[in-house]
């Protein structure tokens, strides 16, 4: 799987956008863009996917560059739960492909 | 519904005992996987099942960690002859087969401690 670079932490005030960049450089082509969050003292929470194509959920929204080297999540509208650990991971989407993470970008989602 | 349910929360235990860590799935779901996370650290895999298939265990840590699957469900992660280092929050996930993006549902995890 190709290696993420994340900053490795962030502050953001409450009710503004959050945007959490994510570098992955050697990403193939036949690698995904996945983001999971872990808040504390809970296991991880998948949060959105994507391959080269900007997308939104209900959560969040991922924008990947043109040359899928590097991304954004955004969280449109942070509260305070939203504190937590993100990981951004690439890789393929392959059944029981196992997820390998990073140390993540803690945000500190802040009133 | 409900999510991936992990048994006991919490496990403190003396070096040397062996320990066994529960995991129940999300119902349906045919892979499942074991993942620890130590003190400052980050999350690693240890093990991943699928249906009948054999076993993926390169991320067991040594021959003392096991674990097994019973009629494609409940999975059991045993430790023997617990160490020290073995103090961890071990994680077990499941993921379903056929579209999305096969993302994994995570359980609350064991916090493992070894006195």
């Amino acid at each position: 799987d190709a290696k993420t670079t994340q900053p490795p932490s962030m502050d953001c005030a409450e009710g503004r956008a959050a945007n959490l960049p994510c570098n992955h450089s050697t990403i193939s082509g036949n690698e995904y863009v996945y983001w999971y969050r872990q808040i504390h003292s809970q296991g991880p929470q998948y949060i959105i996917h994507g391959l080269k194509n900007n997308e939104t959920n209900e959560m969040a929204s991922l924008i990947i560059t043109e040359d899928r080297k590097s991304s954004t999540l955004i969280l449109p509208h942070a509260t305070l739960r939203d504190t937590a650990v993100y990981y951004c991971i690439v890789r393929a989407m392959e059944y029981g492909n196992k997820l390998v993470f990073g140390a993540g970008t803690i945000l500190r989602v802040k009133s | 519904g409900a999510g991936v349910s992990q048994s006991p929360s919490n496990k403190v235990t003396e070096k040397g005992k062996d320990v066994e860590l529960r995991c129940d799935p999300i119902s349906g779901h045919t892979a499942l996987y074991w993942y620890r996370q130590s003190l400052g650290q980050g999350l690693e895999f240890l093990i991943y099942f699928q249906g009948n298939s054999a076993p993926d265990k390169s991320g067991l840590p040594s021959d003392r960690f096991s674990a097994e699957r019973t009629g494609g469900s409940v999975s059991t992660l045993t430790i023997q002859r617990t160490q020290q280092e073995d103090s961890a929050v071990y994680l077990c996930a499941s993921s379903t087969f056929g579209g999305g993006a096969y993302e994994q549902y995570f359980g609350p995890g064991t916090r493992l401690t070894v006195t």
